[in-house]
């Protein structure tokens, strides 16, 4: 069974940093793109970041570029996202996701983790 | 960046009635198109990807269609635990983006 544990939440004031971690099992973790979506409350779904299954090519959305870093570690099944300057619009439910098909759509989630950015 | 636009943003329906969503892409693209369904506190969870391709496990009164800039997705008889809320996306380049979301409530 594909399992996507995400965790590193919390609240933090604007301008911190968090880190978020996603464990994944039940699935060759290394042969899949992975992805960071995230959810403000009360709102739609925005996806955040991609990376690729050797982590040569990473994307990002826009608004968290030069401030996010999405990263894995194969060896360790396990994805990263790595969120410095942080702002009050960036409180949301981060998941993490992937895909059997294209790997941008998406078929496996996590559970998320709240992430509020609050003074 | 690709505008995804979904109508209606809530719609209210019956038990056994024949829902349709509609989502409209700013600019052509192609088939890459994913629908998926949300519920409250629940991560989303995907229906339908490349248009028409209905993910496995998810019951078949769920279907897409389109192509290029209009597509929709049909539910043909709407059940209780379909009252949920729907999201379209694109993933014809970057950045991805999502539809605006349709409610399905209880009528």
């Amino acid at each position: 069974e594909v399992q996507l544990v995400e965790s590193g939440g919390g609240l933090v004031q604007p301008g911190g940093s968090l880190r978020l971690s996603c464990v994944a099992s039940g699935f060759t973790f290394s042969s899949y793109w992975m992805s960071w979506v995230r959810q403000a409350p009360g709102k739609g779904l925005e996806w955040v970041a991609n990376i690729k299954q050797d982590g040569s090519e990473k994307y990002y959305v826009d608004s968290v570029k030069g401030r996010f870093t999405i990263s894995r570690d194969n060896a360790k099944n396990s994805l990263y996202l790595q969120m410095n300057s942080l702002r009050v619009e960036d409180t949301a439910v981060y998941y993490c996701a992937s895909s059997d098909h294209s790997g941008y759509d998406w078929n496996y989630w996590g559970q998320g983790t709240l992430v509020t950015v609050s003074s | 960046d690709i505008q995804m636009t979904q109508s209606p943003s809530t719609l209210s329906a019956s038990v056994g009635d024949r829902v349709t969503i509609t989502c409209r892409a700013s600019q052509s693209i192609s088939s890459w198109l994913a629908w998926y369904q949300q519920k409250p506190g629940k991560a989303p969870k995907l229906l339908i990807y490349k248009t028409s391709s209905l993910e496995s496990g998810v019951p078949s009164r769920f279907s897409g269609s389109g192509s290029g800039t209009e597509f929709t997705l049909t539910i043909t008889s709407l059940q209780p635990d379909d009252f949920a809320t729907y999201y379209c996306q694109h993933y014809d380049s970057y950045p991805l983006t999502f539809g605006g979301g349709t409610k399905v409530e209880i009528k």
